[in-house]
This record gives C-alpha cells, sequence and structure tokens, in this order.
C-alpha cells in the first residue's frame, strides 16, 4: 500500500493555470476511475473537490477540473485566486482500500 | 446541518489503548460507509479503515490490521474506533469521513478530527 506519487510543491501567479499530477499504478490510478481530489487549508478538515476522475461536486468552482490518463490523474486549477493555495491530496479506490498521494503545496505567488 | 464530530483523542503511553468515537448528524448515517482517516503531525493523509452501511464488512491499512478494530451503532449514528497496542507512529489527528453520495469511494464530509498523542 504505498502512497499514490505527487509533487511535493507547485506555485502560480494569480490567473495563471496549474496542473497537480498524481501519478500511481494499474492497481489503484490507473485500474479504477475513483480518483478523487482534496483540498486542505491549514487547520481544517479536508474538501472533496474532484471525485470519479473529473467530476466537480455541487458548489465547487468550474475552475477546478480533473483527468486521468494510464496511471497518472491530473488536478487543474486555472484562473489562479489567492483563496487557493492550499494542500491538495488525491486518491484512488484499490481494492477494498483507499491509497492517498503524499499531497502537493500549492502557493499563489 | 450534515457535520461529523469526533472525540476520545488524547495522550497515551506506548503498547496502551484508546477507543474513538465520531457523532453524525444532519443526514440518514445507516446508508453510507464510513471511513477512518489519520494525519500525522505535518504530513499527508493516511487511509486508516472503513467500514459498510450496515457492518457487515471492515477493511483495514497493513498499518494497522490486527490493532485496530473499526464498528459502528446505527442506532446512535455512532462510528467508532478500538486501537491496541498503540505506537509513536500512531501519533496523528484522527478524522472520521462519510462516503458518497456523489461517488461510493469519494469522501463528502469530514470531521475535524480528534488528536492521538503516543508518547512515554
Amino acid at each position: 500500500q504505498s502512497a499514490l506519487t505527487q509533487p511535493a510543491s507547485v506555485s502560480g501567479s494569480p490567473g495563471q493555470s496549474i496542473t497537480i499530477s498524481c501519478t500511481g499504478t494499474s492497481s489503484d490510478v490507473g485500474g479504477y476511475n475513483y480518483v478523487s481530489w482534496y483540498q486542505q487549508h491549514p487547520g481544517k478538515a479536508p474538501k472533496l473537490m474532484i471525485y470519479e476522475v473529473s467530476n466537480r461536486p455541487s458548489g465547487v468552482s468550474n475552475r477546478f477540473s480533473g483527468s486521468k490518463s494510464g496511471n497518472t490523474a491530473s488536478l487543474t486549477i486555472s484562473g489562479l485566486q489567492a483563496e487557493d493555495e492550499a494542500h491538495y491530496y488525491c486518491s484512488s479506490y484499490t481494492s477494498s482500500s483507499t491509497l492517498f498521494g503524499g499531497g502537493t503545496k500549492l502557493t499563489v505567488l | 446541518q450534515v457535520q461529523l464530530v469526533e472525540s476520545g483523542g488524547g495522550v497515551v503511553q506506548p503498547g496502551r489503548s484508546l477507543r474513538l468515537s465520531c457523532a453524525a448528524s444532519g443526514f440518514t448515517f445507516s446508508n453510507y460507509d464510513m471511513h477512518w482517516v489519520r494525519q500525522a503531525p505535518g504530513k499527508g493523509l493516511e487511509w486508516v479503515a472503513v467500514i459498510s452501511y450496515d457492518g457487515s464488512n471492515k477493511y483495514y491499512a497493513d498499518s494497522v490490521k490486527g490493532r485496530f478494530t473499526i464498528s459502528r451503532d446505527n442506532s446512535k449514528n455512532t462510528l467508532h474506533l478500538q486501537m491496541h497496542s498503540l505506537g509513536v507512529e500512531d501519533t496523528a489527528l484522527y478524522h472520521c469521513a462519510k462516503e458518497g453520495p456523489y461517488s461510493p469511494h469519494a469522501f463528502d464530509i469530514w470531521g475535524q478530527g480528534t488528536m492521538v498523542t503516543v508518547s512515554s
């Protein structure tokens, strides 16, 4: 049960777009369309931003989008805003368990 | 409103036990699978365990298998995590999280967490 691989940090300026990758294996990310993305601000509980690779829950901005190719999933945030600065975690279902990525710190410059 | 509130955390010596609880409100608790997810200080999220909506199926992370037991009381809208043989590596903020309704493997509601510190 190794964690999914995410870059430790990404950054971008307001208005720009950034993409966070999440790499797993054919047993998790590549094998199921059950990839989710969570946003976590300091001291807060995680918030679901994307489910089933590319779907947004009600209330989540359409600036957030998800995709997947093979064993790698991606979260793209367009039109970066200051409030997007947070940690982002991917997760994937895998054979009766859930794997999380190590997390990516997004800095809005 | 829909919420999850954890309790039961604290400071415990290595090798001891602790029982966490998670009180659910604002939704039909018995309809959803429930999870425990932990976060060590300054670290990322780690999935711990899941229990099916009716309590019939339970699965655990390898790191806690044989030491932790997840359970639920649907009559009291409460989720539990019994932890035995605690080690320093179990020090973390423990969140309970609800699956669905968007997807069977996405957590749409999280509690704020209860802190467990294992230290001598």
